[in-house]
């Protein structure tokens, strides 16, 4: 089956650092790549879009210029949390579409811990 | 909000028994998803139904969807413990590019 995976699976920062994210897709290609984030005992919200080659698309209220994703190659996406702060604390997860069976396959999520 | 709506919120039922938990969302759809996510974990598919079909199996999952309710349910038939976990809906809208909706959320506690 198709693998995602994400790195690091977990990490804790000081507050006002960046810390970046990759999800990649193992197995195949994946020309659309999104980012989602899940709060304790909460359900996941959609944060972007992540087109490879092109700029990410942001759902509403979520910063673009907090939440930087770059999607360069057809095997990884990267998000990136600039100045984190303990409100970002939070599990992120990607998902990879295969688009010849329109689906997502999710990684394993990181569970960011901003002091 | 777009988000659906999941309930029950919680459910707790002993092994042997059978669990349905029930999904509503709020737009047209391609297809509905059933997720499964272990605490602090990943998800796993657990099951695809598309919008022109009513009834899927799996195992021991059964899902039916009925598109002019805007609604889906989940039974698990003779729960193990193992079957523990968040469960979740997740939406294919049209028109939306293959985002992903999610729902509320289940939270499935399984006793021995």
């Amino acid at each position: 089956g198709a693998v995602v995976s994400q790195h690091p699976s977990r990490v804790i920062c000081k507050s006002g650092t960046s810390v970046k994210i990759e999800c990649r897709s193992l197995d195949f290609q994946a020309t659309t790549m999104f980012w989602y984030r899940q709060f304790p005992k909460q359900s996941l919200m959609l944060m972007a879009t992540s087109n490879e080659g092109s700029k990410a698309t942001y759902e509403q209220g979520v910063e673009k210029d907090k939440f930087l994703i770059n999607h360069a190659s057809l095997t990884l996406s990267t998000l990136t949390v600039t100045s984190a702060h303990p409100e970002d604390s939070s599990f992120y997860i990607c998902s990879a579409r295969l688009a010849r069976i329109n689906e997502q396959f999710f990684g394993p999520g990181t569970r960011l811990t901003v002091l | 909000s777009q988000q659906g709506e999941e309930d029950p919120q919680a459910l707790s039922i002993q092994e042997g028994e059978n669990a349905t938990m029930n999904c509503s969302y709020k737009t047209s759809i391609n297809n509905l998803q059933w997720y499964r996510q272990n605490s602090g974990r990943g998800l796993v598919h657990l099951i695809l139904i598309r919008s022109n079909e009513r009834e899927k199996h799996s195992g021991r999952l059964r899902v039916t969807l009925d598109t002019s309710k805007k609604s889906s349910s989940l039974l698990i038939t003779a729960s193990r413990a193992a079957d523990t976990a968040s469960y979740f809906c997740a939406t294919d809208a049209t028109g939306t590019a293959s985002k992903l909706t999610f729902g509320t959320g289940t939270r499935l506690q399984v006793t021995l």
